[in-house]
């Protein structure tokens, strides 16, 4: 069966860089679009960015001067990046299948990653 | 961007009643996407192209719509249904969601 299962430092100090990986099974990322969502605790839905089969990306142009994506198909796993955290990058981080043309069928279970000192 | 604005905010219903939100966009999109949201757990794809259910998603769930103007509808409020849903677009970069309501049970 599909799975994404994301996993991330829980804890990064303010102005430090965060790196998540996100693991996936029973899907191939040749075949399939991944992208990052994230969301503040108590809020709503924040789309991050995508990475295309063919190793394309688009993001949020909120996050394009510190965020990268990339992956490695051969290990099924996608690579987030992000700099210059602040507080309010406090979020649970979720990698999320792309199913059909624009919308997000499979979701991970999510990484909380706080900003503090 | 495409803003989502969603209402109401909150709401409750009883068992057995009909619910009916909507989600309103700044500008035209071709297709809404719905999802269901229950603390402590991640998002569920409930509708997408507007009005196709996801797989193992009740009949009582409904979508429609066009335009700017879009509807999620519940025939028939049961417990379970209890969370927050958020409406989605991706007519454009970035997408965006709409800031959810919440459904309570009465």
């Amino acid at each position: 069966q599909v799975q994404l299962k994301e996993s991330g430092p829980g804890l990064v100090a303010p102005s430090q860089s965060l790196s998540i990986t996100c693991t996936v099974s029973g899907l191939s990322l040749t075949s399939y679009d991944i992208s990052w969502i994230r969301q503040p605790p108590g809020e709503g839905l924040e789309w991050l960015g995508v990475i295309w089969t063919g190793g394309g990306t688009n993001y949020n142009s909120a996050f394009l001067s510190r965020l990268t994506i990339n992956k490695d198909n051969s290990k099924s796993q996608v690579f987030l990046k992000m700099n210059s955290l602040q507080t309010d990058d406090t979020a649970i981080y979720y990698c999320v299948r792309v199913g059909g043309d624009h919308y997000f069928d499979y979701w991970g279970q999510g990484t909380t990653l706080t900003v503090s000192s | 961007q495409i803003v989502l604005t969603q209402s109401p905010a909150i709401m409750s219903a009883s068992p057995g009643e009909k619910v009916t939100m909507t989600c309103s966009a700044s500008s035209s999109v071709s297709y809404m996407y719905w999802y269901q949201q229950k603390p402590g757990s991640s998002p569920r794809l409930l509708i997408y192209d507007t009005s196709t259910l996801a797989s193992g998603v009740p009949v009582r769930f409904s979508g429609s719509g066009s335009g700017t103007s879009y509807s999620l509808t519940i025939s028939r409020m049961e417990a379970e249904d209890a969370a927050t849903f958020y409406c989605q677009h991706w007519s454009g970069y970035p997408l965006t969601f709409g800031g959810g309501t919440k459904l309570e049970l009465k």
